[in-house]
């Protein structure tokens, strides 16, 4: 079935430092959604691409959509202890639903 | 967050028996949706419902059946159908049935003993 794959799946990152997280499509997505869940939480909707190379900001977060759109990034700057919990990708193919990815969870080190 | 509401928070089951999991919205939302979440697999749809009387099976519905009377509501019955219950379920709905932002229920975790 349709699928977006989240690359890496863990990361341990430094406080103060900048990471990336990647999500990836073998076909063509019509949107791609990024959400955030905090440990215990639940999944939070952080942002929605739609156009071909997109690019949006929100404060230290910078999301892209791909010239393709077949795959997005997230890339968070001076990271901060907030930033921890796991991210998802989730792709929409045109069906009226969401494929969510498998999540890339993040640890910050104090 | 603020809207969907889900009950209860822990639940614990003997192995055999069916059991119910509420989703209640009041954001007028024409669309809801059942997912499941164990560690390391991510949101695996369940079933999802666009408007009241209609709804649809995700990835992994068997042992899983659900109902929608009313477009508030959108409960989830476990039955013993399903092999691995044990799980966090989480409940989402969003304003349309296009692929609109979903907003997340605090989510119930299901124990099966």
């Amino acid at each position: 079935g349709q699928q977006v794959m989240q690359i890496p799946q863990y990361q341990h990152v430094q406080e103060g430092e900048d990471f990336t997280t990647y999500c990836n499509s073998s076909t063509t997505l019509s949107n791609i959604q990024w959400y955030k869940q905090r440990p215990g939480g639940h999944p939070v909707f952080l942002i929605q691409l739609v156009k071909s190379g997109e690019v949006k900001k929100q404060k230290r977060l910078t999301f892209q959509f791909g010239e393709a759109k077949k795959n997005s990034s997230l890339h968070i700057t001076a990271t901060q202890t907030t930033d921890v919990g796991t991210y998802f990708c989730a792709g929409g193919y045109g069906n009226n639903r969401l494929a969510f990815g498998k999540g890339n969870q993040v640890v910050v080190i104090p | 967050d603020g809207g969907i509401t889900q009950s209860p928070k822990y639940l614990f089951r003997k192995e055999g028996q069916n059991v119910t999991l509420s989703c209640e919205q009041n954001l007028n939302h024409d669309a809801m949706y059942w997912y499941r979440q164990d560690p390391g697999q991510g949101l695996r749809l369940i079933y999802y419902s666009q408007i009241v009387n209609d709804f649809q099976k995700g990835d992994i519905a068997e042992g899983y059946s659900v109902s929608r009377e009313k477009k508030e509501s959108f409960p989830l019955t476990v039955t013993s159908a399903q092999k691995n219950p044990t799980a966090f379920y989480l409940c989402a709905s969003s304003v349309d049935r296009s692929e609109n932002e979903q907003f997340f229920g605090p989510g119930t975790r299901l124990t099966v003993l």
